[in-house]
């Protein structure tokens, strides 16, 4: 059982660059969320899925798509890469109505 | 959501009993408190969730007053592997993900 994984787990882009965020669970868990944190911060949600084919944005959606065509996979869409997204993003599952979240192990991203 | 306030940091020693404490005046009554352990380079892990009086685990104990408008997270003899940061969350159903709302936790610092 592999839980949440995320890929990659390390990324270098450019201003401008797009890219993807990979994550899929293995849990069949209907929730799936993305969030970002900063040096010193809690977390803040980006956007989540309450099931395929429903997304809704969190507190910090700009500059961030999201789609879910699948139960396990919620991949995160930064469309033009700017420095204030250099951050390092988790991505959770959870059951309906569950009593915990279960995060992956994060990607660190870096725009220059 | 109802907004939480702990300790920034915390120190301790190895074998001491620490307690973390969170204040939530604002708790809704179909409101969980939850706590979440978070590790350098790694996503938040889940401990404990509650509603009212006592809940104990293998990790720890929860403890939340009748009023419910604080929470003490007890972690008994903590090792050098507890150094952590420990986040209190307040909502309903404790694990879905799009309502975990992260303040920005307390650095409990555990010394030899």
């Amino acid at each position: 059982n592999a839980g949440v994984t995320q890929t990659p787990k390390f990324q270098v882009l450019k201003t401008g660059q797009s890219m993807t965020l990979q994550c899929a669970q293995d849990m069949n868990h209907e929730y799936m969320s993305w969030y970002r944190q900063d040096p010193g911060m809690g977390l803040r949600l980006i956007h989540y899925s309450v099931g395929a084919g429903i997304t809704d944005q969190g507190e910090v959606p700009n500059g961030y798509n999201v789609s879910r065509s699948t139960t396990e996979d919620f991949p995160l869409r930064l469309l033009s890469a700017a420095p204030s997204q250099t951050s390092v993003y988790f991505c959770a599952s959870s059951e309906y109505r569950g009593t915990e979240a279960f995060f992956g192990q994060g990607t660190r991203l870096t725009v220059v | 959501l109802a907004k939480t306030t702990q300790p920034i940091s915390m120190d301790s020693y190895e074998g001491q009993e620490v307690n973390i404490t969170c204040s939530h005046n604002n708790i809704a009554t179909n409101d969980y408190i939850t706590w979440y352990q978070q590790f350098p380079s790694q996503g938040p892990r889940f401990i404990i969730q509650g509603y009212k009086t006592k809940v104990t685990n293998e990790v720890a104990s929860l403890f939340i007053p009748a009023d419910r408008k604080s929470s003490t997270l007890s972690l008994p003899r903590v090792s050098l592997s507890d150094t952590a940061v420990y986040y209190c969350l307040v909502g309903p159903y404790g694990g879905a993900t799009n309502k975990l709302i992260f303040g920005t936790g307390t650095l409990l610092a555990v010394q030899p």
